[in-house]
């Protein structure tokens, strides 16, 4: 089955500094991983998506993530903060081709 | 509009009364889904239509809760004698029957 775990559910950090989102994840074959970001009062957004092709992946808004077979990780990353980034961000594993399994969510908050 | 849209926004009901959540996808998309988002929780899947075929009811939590899609587009969720639990952010999505899911921006649903 597959399933996966955010290991932080909080993440706090300054402007400017680099952010680092886990995600670990279970799967029983090579699997289909995503980044959704859900801004307040919006609604979810795709920010990257891993399907074998290369395992370093680019999203939008300079974030990207490192999917690792060994380590069964797919860590969010992103250089440098901004304050726009502050959000809900959520690892999420596609199931049985059609169904999405969602992470419980890590609340980034950013400080000036 | 381009995006999928759901209906009412915020929706505030008393206990034991039946509420019924709209969901209109992207036109053309084949595949929507219907997930809840409940405060310090993840996505949980609900219910799933695939064109003609029979919706996947796997993640309804009771019978209280239906689904129906008319005419193989718009979508209503229903839930009928709403209890205190049943509060959260449900949440449509609409995709061309791959991975890749786009999301309403959901209805707050609060039961008192």
């Amino acid at each position: 089955a597959q399933s996966v775990t955010q290991l932080d559910s909080h993440v706090s950090v300054s402007e400017g500094t680099p952010v680092l989102l886990r995600c670990n994840y279970s799967s029983s074959y090579s699997p289909s991983l995503f980044w959704y970001v859900q801004h307040p009062n919006k609604g979810l957004q795709l920010l990257l998506k891993y399907t074998s092709a290369a395992t370093l992946v680019k999203g939008i808004n300079g974030f990207e993530a490192e999917f690792k077979k060994s380590e069964t990780s797919f860590h969010l990353t992103k250089p440098s903060a901004h304050m726009s980034d502050a959000a809900e961000y959520f690892c999420v594993v596609l199931y049985n081709t059609d169904k999405l399994i969602f992470g419980t969510g890590t609340r980034l908050q950013v400080f000036p | 509009g381009a995006g999928v849209s759901q209906s009412p926004s915020n929706k505030v009901t008393e206990k034991g009364k039946d509420v019924e959540l709209r969901c209109d996808p992207i036109s053309g998309h084949t595949a929507l889904y219907w997930y809840r988002q409940s405060l310090g929780q993840g996505l949980e899947f609900l219910i799933y239509f695939q064109g003609n075929s029979a919706p996947d009811k796997s993640g309804l939590p009771s019978d209280r809760f239906s689904a129906e899609r008319t005419g193989g587009s718009v979508s209503t969720l229903t839930i009928q004698r709403t209890q205190q639990e049943d509060s959260a952010v449900y949440l449509c999505a609409s995709s061309l029957g791959g991975e890749l899911q786009f999301f309403g921006p959901g209805t707050r649903l609060t039961v008192l």
